[in-house]
This record gives C-alpha cells, sequence and structure tokens, in this order.
C-alpha cells in the first residue's frame, strides 16, 4: 500500500459526459501527481500540483482540468469524453526533499462507451 | 515522439538466471533515471534509481547501469525470482526541473520455475 488513495477504481460512462477522479496523496506529500495509461503506452505525465498550485503541466486536453485543494487532495475533470480517452489514470505523491521518487496509487479505470 | 523506450515489450527469464531490461532514451538533457515495477491492480514502486554522475548503482539483487554516450540504461536481476514477474518501466527526468518522469512503455518479466 503506497499510502495513495484514488477514487474511484473503476468507471465507466459514456462520450460526451464528465467525470471527476479523485485522490488523496500520501500523509505530508505536499506534491501530486496525475499520470495517464492508455493501452500499449507508458505512463504519460499530465499535470503536477504543489502546496495548492500547478507546478508543472505536459500533455494534458484541454477538455481536462485539475486543482489540488487546501487539504491537499486533487481532482482530475475530464469532460467531454471521447473513446480514446478511455485509460488508467495514475495520481501520485512525492515527500519534501526526496529527489525524484514518488509514490502512485492503484489507478482508476476509466472506460468510455 | 517517444523519449523513453524499451524495445522488448516481453521477456521470460528461468528461476536463479539473470534478467535484463533495457531502455533507451533521446533527450540529451534527461539527467535522473528510474526503474519502477508494476504488477496487476496496484500502482507502479519505485525500484532502483541513478543520477547521470554515476554509471552503476546497486541495490541488493538489482543493478542499474547507466551508458550516457549510447544513452542507454539497463537493469539487472540477479538471481531472478518468480516475484519479480511484473511489468518494468523505465523513467526519465531532468534534475532541474524535479517533476516530470518521461516514462517507457514497459517489458513484462516473467520469471518461470
Amino acid at each position: 500500500d503506497s499510502g495513495v488513495t484514488q477514487t474511484p477504481k473503476h468507471l465507466i460512462t459514456a462520450t460526451g459526459q464528465r467525470v471527476t477522479l479523485r485522490c488523496s496523496p500520501r500523509s505530508g506529500d505536499l506534491s501530486v501527481y496525475w499520470y495517464q495509461q492508455s493501452l500499449d503506452q507508458g505512463l504519460q505525465f499530465l499535470i503536477q500540483y504543489y502546496n495548492g498550485e500547478e507546478r508543472a503541466k505536459g500533455n494534458i486536453l484541454e477538455r481536462f482540468s485539475a486543482q489540488q485543494f487546501p487539504d491537499l487532495h486533487s481532482e482530475l475533470n475530464l469532460s467531454s469524453l471521447e473513446l480514446g480517452d478511455s485509460a488508467l489514470y495514475f495520481c501520485a505523491s512525492s515527500p519534501e526533499g526526496v529527489l525524484n521518487t514518488i509514490y502512485f496509487g492503484e489507478g482508476s479505470w476509466l472506460t468510455v462507451v | 515522439d517517444q523519449q523513453v523506450k524499451q524495445n522488448s515489450p516481453s521477456l521470460s527469464v528461468q528461476e536463479g538466471r539473470i534478467s535484463i531490461l533495457n531502455c533507451d532514451y533521446t533527450n540529451s538533457m534527461f539527467d535522473y533515471f528510474l526503474w519502477y515495477k508494476k504488477y496487476p491492480a496496484e500502482g507502479p514502486t519505485f525500484l532502483i534509481s541513478i543520477s547521470s554522475i554515476k554509471d552503476k548503482n546497486e541495490d541488493g539483487r538489482f543493478t542499474v547501469f547507466l551508458n550516457k554516450s549510447a544513452k542507454h540504461l539497463s537493469l539487472h536481476i540477479v538471481p531472478s525470482q518468480p516475484g519479480d514477474s511484473a511489468v518494468y518501466f523505465c523513467a526519465a527526468s531532468e534534475i532541474s526541473t524535479a517533476s516530470k518522469l518521461t516514462f517507457g512503455t514497459g517489458t513484462r518479466l516473467q520469471v518461470t520455475l
């Protein structure tokens, strides 16, 4: 158990819909990351938040947005969903001062039908 | 553009033998490299890392080798055990950004009895 909690674990929704994925980082971790893993793809970095502020942005679509709340949990919002958005979405968090070592949650499986 | 490549999608090794997983990268700005291990229905877990100032890092049965001139790294597992059966992801980052990890597509290792 990494200590990073993601909900829901599985989600099936229709094209055009909007979903929210939730992440609780490990206790004390200020950084939260979101990654997307599509079929036969490596993990693609989407976005990072640090203590409520956006720190880095990757290949995140404009239809997607994220935020980190004062209690440090984070949400990834996916809207106008397309079939190609079906993927495993990982949240990760990292401790202060530990360079580039991040802890991943179990992921949220999103299926768009 | 796949900046981190794992060209072998799968590898099968007998228990007790050496497993060698390979990874190539194209971005010369990468200066920190990590290996993650992933079991089904779990998030990736950190295994071992190496910075570009070293060419080898060892942790128990796991050793990572870095060849900067060839932009190549490898993970050696000796001896391989059935519990090592998992998907292994290579990842790279720039220490200066210290946030965004670029992952390869993974290699599925099967350790047979």
